[in-house]
């Protein structure tokens, strides 16, 4: 059975500051994706990113980035000079490659506090 | 930016009482989803559904819930005799296919059953 952890429940860091989130993941399937999702206050979930499991390319994306390591089943996500905007809980999501009913499984998430 | 869109953003019912949370996918879509968060905790699959059936579903998903897509557009979750543990925010999703691209969350439905 998959299972995505998270476990930092709280962090809260001062702005322009940098910040690692963790993530770490189980599977037994080697075909397999990951998200991160980011859940403002007014409760929407918004995708951040999705990575297969054969791309194990870190990726930049303005202040984003992740950090996808194989070895240790990790896909870390750090923002760099973190801004208050930033503040909502993230989480990190797993599926198995099925045949069709792809569902996510989630973590517990982050509730990131970004203090001004 | 093609959205997921539900309605309404929030209801309220009595215990006891049928509600029907509505969906309309990203119209290219094949694949429709609903998932369940309870207040301040992660973010739960209750059921997924393709080719007009449930293809998977959770043990959340018990005989009081139902999923339908009436018309090609519209994507309903039914909870028949709601409880207060119904109470919770749920996200419709839709994909559009092979290698998960697009997996898109609507904005979510807040159900308090009082």
């Amino acid at each position: 059975a998959q299972k995505v952890t998270q476990a930092q429940t709280e962090i809260s860091v001062v702005e322009k500051e940098d910040v690692t989130l963790d993530c770490v993941y189980e599977t037994r399937d080697t075909t397999y994706y990951l998200f991160w999702y980011k859940q403002p206050p007014s409760g929407e979930l918004v995708f951040l990113i999705r990575r297969n499991s054969f791309d194990e390319q870190n990726e930049i994306s303005g202040r984003y980035s992740w950090n996808f390591q194989k070895s240790t089943s990790s896909f870390n996500f750090t923002i760099t000079a973190s801004q208050v905007v930033d503040s909502a809980v993230y989480f990190c999501a797993l599926s198995e490659k099925g045949f069709g009913n792809e569902k996510l499984t989630f973590g517990t998430g982050t509730r990131l506090t970004i203090i001004p | 930016e093609p959205e997921v869109t539900q309605t309404p953003s929030h209801q309220v019912t009595q215990m006891g009482q049928e509600v029907i949370l509505r969906c309309v996918p990203i119209s290219n879509h094949l694949y429709f989803y609903w998932y369940r968060q309870i207040l301040g905790q992660k973010v739960e699959f209750l059921v997924s559904f393709y080719n007009n059936e449930i293809s998977e579903k959770s043990e959340i998903f018990d005989d009081q819930f139902s999923v339908e897509r009436p018309d090609g557009s519209n994507f309903t979750l039914k909870i028949r005799s709601t409880k207060l543990e119904d109470s919770a925010m749920y996200f419709c999703a839709s994909r559009q296919g092979a290698n998960l691209y697009g997996y898109t969350f609507g904005s979510g439905t807040r159900l308090t059953v009082v």
